[in-house]
């Protein structure tokens, strides 16, 4: 079972920011956060990972609660091509050859961005 | 190109074929995974590999079957004991023990 809790769908008009929540209470403190999207009928594509501390890319920035408990995933100007499906998963670290190292996808969230 | 190529991108099978899949990839990637996608679903894992000679069970590997003779190649066979072929397969490769995964394009298998 997944265990990330993500909102089924999201609007968000083209230009604003786009601000994913997921929660994963029950995260372990060697467990990261992954946000992986998915456009239709492609591969998934990986955007970004942290453990506690926010973390920033060319993509994304993903911000992390203190407890971990949660996160939100943010694409400052979305876009028409940020349309997708995003999946939020955590995951052990560095997990060779184990089962707990693979990466479990939910159903995530549909964004759908407007013009 | 680098990157990871899974043909053929469309296929069509009578039912109680076998069926096999191919995931070529050149990123000199360890690991390699096979995954299902069934329409409005998730991603489930079917089998992955760490490394050569080896791979294991994901979660839903009933009906599949895999070999990882070399580095490149992981290819998927779909048996006719998998009871819903029909779907979404996509292959992924990674550095051994990281989380980025690199996904290909993904086949799409149909049973008739």
């Amino acid at each position: 079972d997944a265990k990330t809790t993500q909102p089924p769908s999201m609007d968000c008009a083209e230009g604003r920011a786009a601000n994913l929540p997921c929660n994963h209470s029950t995260i372990s403190g060697n467990e990261y956060v992954y946000w992986y999207r998915q456009i239709h009928s492609q591969g998934p594509q990986y955007i970004i990972h942290g453990l506690k501390n926010n973390e920033t890319n060319e993509m994304a920035s993903l911000i992390i609660t203190e407890d971990r408990k949660s996160s939100t995933l943010i694409l400052p100007h979305a876009t028409l091509r940020d349309t997708a499906v995003y999946y939020c998963i955590v995951r052990v670290a560095g997990n060779y050859g184990g089962s707990q190292g693979n990466l479990i996808f939910g159903k995530g969230t549909k964004l759908s961005v407007k013009p | 190109d680098g990157g990871i190529t899974q043909s053929p991108k469309y296929l069509f099978r009578k039912e109680g074929q076998n069926v096999t899949l191919s995931c070529e990839q050149n990123l000199n990637h360890d690991a390699m995974y096979w995954y299902r996608q069934d329409p409005g679903q998730g991603l489930r894992l079917i089998y992955y590999s760490q490394i050569v000679n080896d791979f294991q069970k994901g979660d839903i590997a009933e009906g599949y079957s895999v070999s990882r003779e070399k580095k490149e190649s992981f290819p998927l066979t779909v048996t006719s004991a998998q009871k819903n072929p029909t779907a979404f397969y996509l292959c992924a490769t990674s550095v051994r023990g990281s989380g980025e995964l690199f996904f290909g394009e993904g086949s799409r298998l149909t049973v008739l």
